[in-house]
């Protein structure tokens, strides 16, 4: 089993709906998680980080985090055709590493 | 604004050459890594390092080196390269040594071509 598990997509949503990412983690012992965005020829960047259960809201983005089903999640209200690249799910694992899941692809149309 | 960038944005090189990425950040941050992106892969870490002339291995430190002489300047060796390591190779840096669960901050990428 991979450390980290994403569905590759592409996820495709409307514009304006919710985008709804989701990530599974093997490692019961890591505490901190994160969400990268990654446009397409370029190197990811940072929009969220998330270190205790519940939600963490930040604008238009939500990451979710639920500990004891090992899940994390990343919610984009009124998505835009620019929130369109790849969804970089981390975490820091075993050997206190981060670690990275494959990526999902979303694409948002107008 | 934190600035990380890498010597080249592509490179051909063929089977056996010895091969360098460069990697220089310019705000004073401990930690460097580089990695590997390949499609459903993911990123995978090769190597990292938290301080001057120190280095951990990652996932993946087969078939590759690395140095840091100076805290700003972090390289990838590749001793002789094989088309098995063509990919996009990407360095990153973050703040406090040490310290994982923070950001890391993403140079463009090398997108290398061993033929």
């Amino acid at each position: 089993q991979k450390e980290v598990e994403q569905n590759s997509g592409p996820l495709s949503v409307p514009e304006g709906a919710i985008a709804s990412l989701n990530c599974t983690y093997s490692d019961r012992g890591s505490q901190s998680f994160f969400w990268y965005r990654q446009y397409s020829g370029k190197s990811p960047e940072l929009i969220m980080s998330i270190y205790s259960n519940g939600d963490k809201e930040d604008g238009r983005f939500t990451a979710q985090l639920n500990k004891a089903s090992q899940y994390v999640s990343l919610l984009i209200r009124d998505s835009q055709p620019s929130d369109s690249a790849t969804y970089l799910c981390a975490l820091v694992g075993y050997g206190n590493k981060l670690v990275f899941g494959a990526g999902t692809i979303l694409r948002v149309k107008s | 604004d934190v600035k990380v960038t890498q010597s080249s944005r592509y490179l051909v090189k063929r089977t056996g050459e010895k091969v360098f990425l460069e990697c220089v950040q310019d705000m004073d941050h401990e930690n460097m890594f580089w990695y590997r992106q390949d499609p459903g892969l993911g990123l995978r870490l090769i190597y990292f390092s938290y301080d001057v002339k120190m280095k951990e291995k990652g996932d993946i430190p087969e078939g590759y080196s690395v140095s840091r002489e100076k805290k700003e300047r972090f390289s990838l060796i590749l001793e002789s390269a094989s088309t098995n390591q063509t990919s996009m190779y990407l360095c990153a840096s973050s703040p406090n040594k040490g310290v994982w669960g923070e950001t890391q901050y993403f140079g463009p990428g090398t997108r290398l071509l061993v033929l």
